[in-house]
């Protein structure tokens, strides 16, 4: 399996410019992440969906911030207009949870570093 | 609510030497943990997971993690480290009664520098 899917790898805009950050799941697995990563505040979970649906988004900074899964094998974080503050690596994850509430290790995609000058 | 600390921003050892990064967790049922390592410019790796059963858990590269519940800890550990292990080490918990969803609760990490 190629694992998870990321693109762009990088991505330099403009204050006020759109975003978006696209992810491909690995196939099979039910659960997909969005985080953000930044020196300042670490690692933060943005939003996570299950078989598509929206889960928790509470992690989701403002408005500016939305994220879709049109279907199993995609999903995008779009940002809208973007800030300087966006500045930082947005990772995708994916897992398998199943019917279970058995814990199930997420795999990472290797990142966008995003920049917003 | 879950939540995981990882009381050491960095730590140092020297090549050969055992290491161990700690981290505690709270969580209201039995926990679910896991650690994962992140290699510069990387996404984060799995390394082991702890979900019941014998209380010492062996996973990638060496490593290994003791799971005590009296501490509340979960510390991962190597025998003798490797300059290669030089990396940043996430703990992460899940919350066994927060049936259902799979959302795991990251640590701040902890950089791991192993000198030659």
């Amino acid at each position: 399996d190629a694992g998870v899917i990321q693109s762009p790898r990088h991505e330099v805009t403009e204050m006020g410019q759109e975003v978006t950050l696209r992810c491909k799941p690995i196939s099979g697995h039910d659960y997909l992440f969005w985080y953000r990563q930044t020196m300042m505040r670490g690692l933060e979970l943005l939003i996570y969906f299950n078989n598509n649906v929206p889960i928790d988004d509470s992690g989701m900074p403002e408005d500016r911030f939305s994220a879709k899964m049109p279907n199993a094998s995609f999903s995008t974080l779009k940002i809208q207009p973007s800030e300087p503050r966006d500045s930082a690596v947005y990772f995708c994850a994916s897992s398998f949870g199943g019917t279970g509430t058995g814990a199930r290790e997420q795999y990472f995609g290797p990142g966008t570093r995003l920049t917003v000058t | 609510a879950q939540s995981v600390a990882q009381p050491e921003d960095q730590v140092n050892v020297a090549e050969g030497n055992p290491l161990t990064v700690k981290c505690t967790y709270s969580v209201s049922g039995n926990p679910y943990l896991f650690w994962y390592v992140q290699y510069p410019n990387r996404g984060l790796q799995f390394l082991l997971k702890y979900i019941t059963g014998d209380n010492l858990v062996k996973g990638s590269y060496g490593f290994e993690a003791e799971f005590n519940k009296s501490q509340t800890s979960f510390h991962l550990k190597k025998p003798s480290a490797l300059v290669s292990d030089s990396a940043l080490y996430f703990c992460a918990v899940r919350d066994e009664a927060n049936t259902g969803f799979q959302k795991l609760v990251f640590g701040t990490g902890t950089r791991l520098l192993v000198s030659p």
